[in-house]
């Protein structure tokens, strides 16, 4: 069974540093690329981030290029998230979700999501 | 970037109803769009991808439609469990963009 269990969300103030991990099961991880996507409060979906299998492309939304960090590491299953310089607009709850494809393409979608973690930015 | 505009925005339906959602793209995307269905506190669930074909284990009362730039998502018989926020979602180019969601909700 595929699984995606986030971790990492909490309170944190503008301006600071928060890295969240998704770890993957059930399946082969490299295979797959992976995105982030989040939600902030009372608003839809808006894609974040994604990674290709290998790790070896990224790409990102412009809102959080240049502070948002998306990585992976295909031994341990995980994916990570480092953000940095957050704004109070980074505020949601943030998903991780597999691709079918394993790189970046046309086709790509996402079929499997994890619960979500919360970010929450406020002083 | 391709901006993808749903309508409407929210419904009101009973259990039985035919539903339509429907997703415009603002330019040709070909078929590269896909339908997820949203709860509160849930993991979205991938119902619908390349604008027609069923995510496994989706039941066959959900079906899209459309390419270029404008796209449906039909519920054929509208059961309790579907009641939800659905979104599109296009594949088409960089940044991935979705719409702004369609809450269906009991009549």
């Amino acid at each position: 069974e595929v699984q995606l269990l986030e971790s990492g969300g909490g309170l944190i103030q503008p301006g600071g540093s928060l890295r969240l991990s998704c770890v993957a099961s059930g399946f082969t991880f490299s295979n797959h690329a992976m995105s982030w996507v989040r939600q902030a409060p009372g608003k839809g979906l808006e894609w974040v981030s994604a990674i290709s299998g290998s790790g070896d492309s990224t790409y990102y939304a412009d809102s959080v290029k240049g502070r948002f960090t998306i990585s992976r590491d295909n031994s341990k299953n995980t994916l990570f998230l480092q953000m940095d310089s957050l704004r109070a607009e980074d505020t949601a709850v943030y998903y991780c979700a597999r691709d079918m494809v394993a790189a970046r393409s046309r086709a790509s979608n996402f079929d499997y999501w994890g619960q979500g973690t919360l970010v929450t930015v406020s002083s | 970037d391709i901006q993808m505009t749903q309508s409407p925005s929210s419904l009101s339906a009973s259990v039985g109803d035919r539903v339509t959602i429907t997703c415009r793209a603002s330019q040709s995307i070909s078929n590269y769009l896909n339908w997820y269905q949203h709860k509160p506190g849930k993991a979205p669930k991938p119902l619908i991808y390349g604008a027609s074909s069923l995510q496994s284990g989706v039941p066959s009362r959900f079906s899209g439609s459309g390419s270029g730039t404008d796209f449906t998502l039909t519920i054929s018989s509208l059961q309790p469990e579907d009641f939800a926020t659905y979104y599109c979602q296009q594949s088409y180019s960089l940044p991935l963009t979705f719409g702004g969601g369609t809450k269906v909700e009991i009549k």
